[in-house]
């Protein structure tokens, strides 16, 4: 297994532009996640997502938005960037509910 | 605010001795937690986990220990070699919260010296 997979590994992106992070998990995994992490900080909840067709908000959802059509996939999109959103995104992925999180590698986002 | 903190932001030991990383949370109602450790450039890897009916678990070179009295979680990392150098944090999930009911603490970074 792959495991999570998440792509790019880097970005640099203009204030205004538009992208999707991509997320992929071939564990079958229902439950998925979105993360931001900035400098000595923890991690932050933007989305999640309990399964095919089902997403909800977590913490810092402002600026995103998330879709899951398929068990595997759970792009985050960012529409009109802004330098707030320059941090280190991390997708995950777990089985159920009190089970261990399974993390992908990360996208480094930059925005200036 | 945040229920799951940790004591110390760097924790410096000389290879070969033992390193503790300690953890506090503040919801009584967490009953599972796990240890993650995450190396530079890299998303966190987990490492141990343990439930709240339990006060310890042993893993290959790792222990944690859960004291529910004064809710403290502790990491234990056996005869410390330079691959452990990392930030490990601590994350809890409480209880009769919802699928997002996972709190990270900030980590702490452990430096291993030679």
């Amino acid at each position: 297994n792959a495991g999570v997979t998440q792509t790019p590994k880097f970005r640099i992106l203009k204030i205004g532009q538009s992208m999707t992070l991509q997320c992929a998990q071939d564990m079958n995994h229902n439950y998925m996640y979105w993360y931001r992490q900035d400098p000595g900080m923890g991690l932050k909840l933007i989305y999640y997502s309990v399964g095919a067709g089902i997403t909800d908000k977590g913490e810092v959802p402002n600026g995103y938005n998330v879709s899951r059509s398929t068990t595997e996939d759970f792009p985050l999109r960012l529409e009109l960037a802004a330098p707030s959103q320059t941090s280190v995104y991390f997708c995950a992925s777990r089985i159920q509910r009190n089970s261990p999180l399974h993390f992908g590698n990360g996208t480094r986002l930059t925005v200036t | 605010g945040e229920s799951v903190g940790l004591h110390l932001p760097t924790l410096s030991v000389q290879e070969g001795d033992n390193s503790i990383i300690n953890c506090a949370y503040s919801n009584s109602a967490s009953d599972y937690f796990i240890w993650y450790k995450q190396e530079s450039g890299k998303g966190p890897q987990f490492i141990i986990d343990i439930r709240s009916n339990m006060d310890k678990r042993q893993g290959q070179r790792v222990t944690v220990l859960l004291n529910k009295t004064v809710k403290h979680l502790s990491l234990q990392i056996a005869a410390t070699q330079p691959g452990d150098s990392a930030v490990y944090f601590c994350a809890e999930i409480i209880s009769g919260g919802g699928a997002d009911g996972l709190t990270f603490g900030k980590g702490t970074h452990l430096i291993i010296q030679p």
